[in-house]
């Protein structure tokens, strides 16, 4: 079984320029999560999906930043106009059901390089 | 609010010694606690997770945490270090019940010295 992809693995981008970050889910998990690791500092949540529904939105550090996830499957994350403080490693996971009992499966990640 | 606090950003050890990650934890609910691991290039794997029905909680690789409330802790331990178990652990903490709004601590990272 595939786990969680994200694509791409590295963005380096200017300032005020667009990033789109893309995270495909395990088959079948409804719920679909957020994170993002600013170097040093703690992996913080920024979203949370059921299906193609948010379900949490609280982390997300302002309106430069959109998640998307249509049609329940895979999820986009649109960072635009990228700040240099955006720079960061971005996280997903995927988790099966809605409980707490339910364990996230994480993908690797993408580095985001703002200069 | 919940939080977890990791001690030591940097933790060595020789290879065949005790492996001790130490996490304390805020939480005003019961809590739902968790270690996961971050081998170089990969996404973050779950270690062990409590779920209050036992405080001594085994995970794999032979990793272990133990639950004390009157701590607020839930440090991670291996009775012997291999050379592979090198990379970043985190701590975790969720309360929601609901659904996992997952809170980590800072991470430790783990050098294993042969």
């Amino acid at each position: 079984e595939a786990g969680v992809t994200q694509f791409p693995s590295h963005s380096v981008i200017e300032k005020g320029q667009t990033v789109t970050l893309r995270c495909d889910p395990i088959s079948g998990h409804d719920n679909l999560y957020w994170y993002r690791r600013v170097m040093g500092k703690e992996i913080k949540f920024l979203l949370h999906f059921v299906k193609e529904s948010k379900q949490d939105e609280s982390g997300m550090p302002n309106n430069r930043f959109l998640a998307e996830r249509t049609g329940g499957t895979y999820s986009t994350l649109k960072v635009q106009p990228a700040e240099l403080e955006d720079s960061g490693v971005y996280f997903c996971a995927s988790s099966q059901a809605r409980g707490w009992t339910d364990t996230q499966y994480f993908g690797p990640g993408t580095r985001l390089t703002v200069l | 609010a919940q939080s977890v606090t990791q001690l030591g950003s940097h933790v060595s050890v020789s290879e065949g010694a005790l492996v001790l990650l130490r996490c304390n934890y805020s939480s005003s609910v019961p809590p739902y606690l968790f270690w996961y691991v971050q081998y170089p290039n990969q996404g973050l794997q779950l270690l062990l997770k409590y779920t209050s029905a036992a405080t001594l909680v085994k995970g794999i690789n032979g990793f272990e945490a133990e639950f004390k409330k009157s701590e607020t802790s839930f440090h991670l331990t291996k009775p012997s270090a291999h050379m592979s178990d090198a990379a970043e652990y985190f701590c975790a903490v969720s309360n929601s019940g609901g659904y996992q709004k997952v809170t980590f601590g800072t991470g430790t990272k783990l050098q294993v010295i042969p």
